[in-house]
């Protein structure tokens, strides 16, 4: 297995316009979460996956972001009319946490390089 | 509100010297993790370790050694004898019980400079 895989890596576009990120998580991992990182600033959690369900929404910014994971493997993240305040790097990660809680190994975030969005 | 503090922006130091790094959290689950990620120049977050909310044991590993105490909901991480690849910046993050272990919340992070 080679990692938390992000497509694109960079994407320019301008404003107004849709864009739409993918994350392949590790293969035996059951969650997928995004992330949005500003210069200076922390990982900010967004949303995340337990297989094909969608656990926590409420953190996404606005209703232009959604977020799917339509077969609990890859995500795909959709920022839609993007502004200039959306210039971000989107983050993704994948854990395993199994049915009874978290047990030695589980639930430590493995992230992607993420995918550096710049909205001119 | 911010559930993760970290009061240090930036630390610099000459290589070799200890880099002692502080965070400090906040959280009402008595069940909780708390993480230490490096983010290098590269970008790509890597996990360093890991300490749940039962064990206050502070261990060494390596060159790296943390220091656990509830009574004052610190977390504070040590890097020994710093090199130049220690060159990073270091996040304090936080996963609760009470959220299912869902959302990771991370400190504003501390910029790691070793010079030679």
């Amino acid at each position: 297995d080679t990692g938390v895989s992000q497509d694109p890596r960079h994407k320019i576009t301008k404003r107004g316009q849709n864009v739409t990120f993918r994350c392949d998580p590790i293969s035996e991992h059951n969650r997928l979460y995004w992330y949005r990182q500003t210069l200076g600033q922390g990982p900010e959690f967004l949303t995340y996956f337990q297989n094909e369900a969608q656990l926590e929404k409420s953190r996404l910014l606005s209703d232009r972001f959604s977020a799917e994971r339509p077969k609990g493997s890859f995500s795909t993240l959709e920022i839609q009319r993007t502004e200039q305040g959306d210039s971000a790097m989107y983050l993704c990660a994948s854990s395993f946490v199994g049915a009874g809680g978290v047990s030695p190994g589980a639930n430590v975030l493995t992230f992607g390089a993420g995918s550096r969005l710049t909205v001119l | 509100a911010q559930k993760v503090t970290q009061a240090q922006t930036e630390i610099s130091v000459v290589e070799k010297e200890d880099v002692t790094l502080d965070c400090v959290y906040e959280t009402r689950d008595t069940t909780y993790y708390l993480f230490w990620y490096k983010q290098p120049p590269s970008g790509e977050l890597v996990f360093l370790i890991r300490r749940n909310s039962f064990d206050e044991q502070n261990e060494i590993s390596g060159r790296y050694s943390w220091n656990f105490q509830k009574s004052t909901s610190s977390f504070n991480f040590t890097i020994t004898a710093s090199q130049v690849v220690d060159s990073a910046v270091y996040f304090c993050a936080l996963s609760e019980a009470s959220d299912s272990w869902g959302k990771f919340q991370f400190g504003a992070g501390t910029q790691v400079v070793v010079t030679p």
